[in-house]
């Protein structure tokens, strides 16, 4: 079974402030997923990569398949960017190997 | 389309009592899956299906869990007895492909006295 791990557990930065969220894991994996989940609960899909980056608005999510790593940065932080982060490493089968969760990234924006 | 929907949002029972949350998928859409998420273990993969076919369910935690897809547009998680540890958020996704992004529904909050 994938071991994966985030860092840090909680974050507090001042608002503008350039945010870097770690996810590493133990076996390779098909993909990986950023997730946000909000103060009052809901999830929301940020990314979906299996190589190289991808940028959404402030957000970029990067993935090194060699050595097991992948980042979340949030440039010109604000807010509302306050909300738990989520990495989950998708198994290279289908099937027993499923999603694995990292605990979670808590993040805290201040004004 | 309005999205993954759950029911209901909140449920409070007593235990021993059956559970029943409910999950409408987005249309369309092959694999669903039911997620709990506690504050101890974090969210866990209970189980997953492809065309309405249990596919994985080796997070499903004991017998008293049962997850089935009737028809493409309707699943159920079912948990009978209930128990106190089973306090937690479920939530149920869905995909198009296996390799694809997942749709979250907004969760059902289960109390378990």
């Amino acid at each position: 079974k994938n071991e994966v791990e985030q860092s840090p557990q909680n974050l507090t930065a001042q608002e503008g402030e350039f945010i870097t969220i770690n996810c590493s894991y133990s076996v390779g994996i098909s993909a990986l997923h950023w997730l946000q989940q909000h103060p009052g609960g809901g999830i929301v899909s940020l990314f979906m990569l299996s190589s190289g980056k991808k940028k959404h608005g402030r957000l970029i999510a990067t993935i090194n398949i060699q050595e097991k790593h992948s980042s979340l940065h949030i440039t010109a932080s604000h807010p509302r960017d306050s909300a738990v982060y989520i990495c989950a490493a998708r198994g290279a089968g289908g099937g027993a190997d499923g999603l694995t969760f990292g605990k979670g990234t808590h993040l805290i924006i201040q004004p | 389309d309005a999205g993954v929907i759950q029911s209901p949002r909140h449920e409070v029972t007593e235990m021993g009592q059956e559970v029943t949350l409910r999950c409408k998928p987005i249309s369309g859409h092959d694999y669903l899956f039911w997620y709990r998420q506690t504050m101890m273990r974090g969210l866990e993969l209970l189980i997953y299906f492809n065309n309405n076919v249990p596919i994985d369910d080796s997070g499903m935690p004991e017998d008293r869990f049962s997850a089935k897809v009737p028809n493409a547009s309707f699943s159920t998680l079912k948990i009978q007895p209930s128990e106190p540890r089973d306090s937690a958020v479920y939530f149920c996704a869905s995909s198009t492909l296996w390799v694809d992004e997942q749709f979250f529904g907004p969760g059902t909050r289960l109390t378990v006295l």
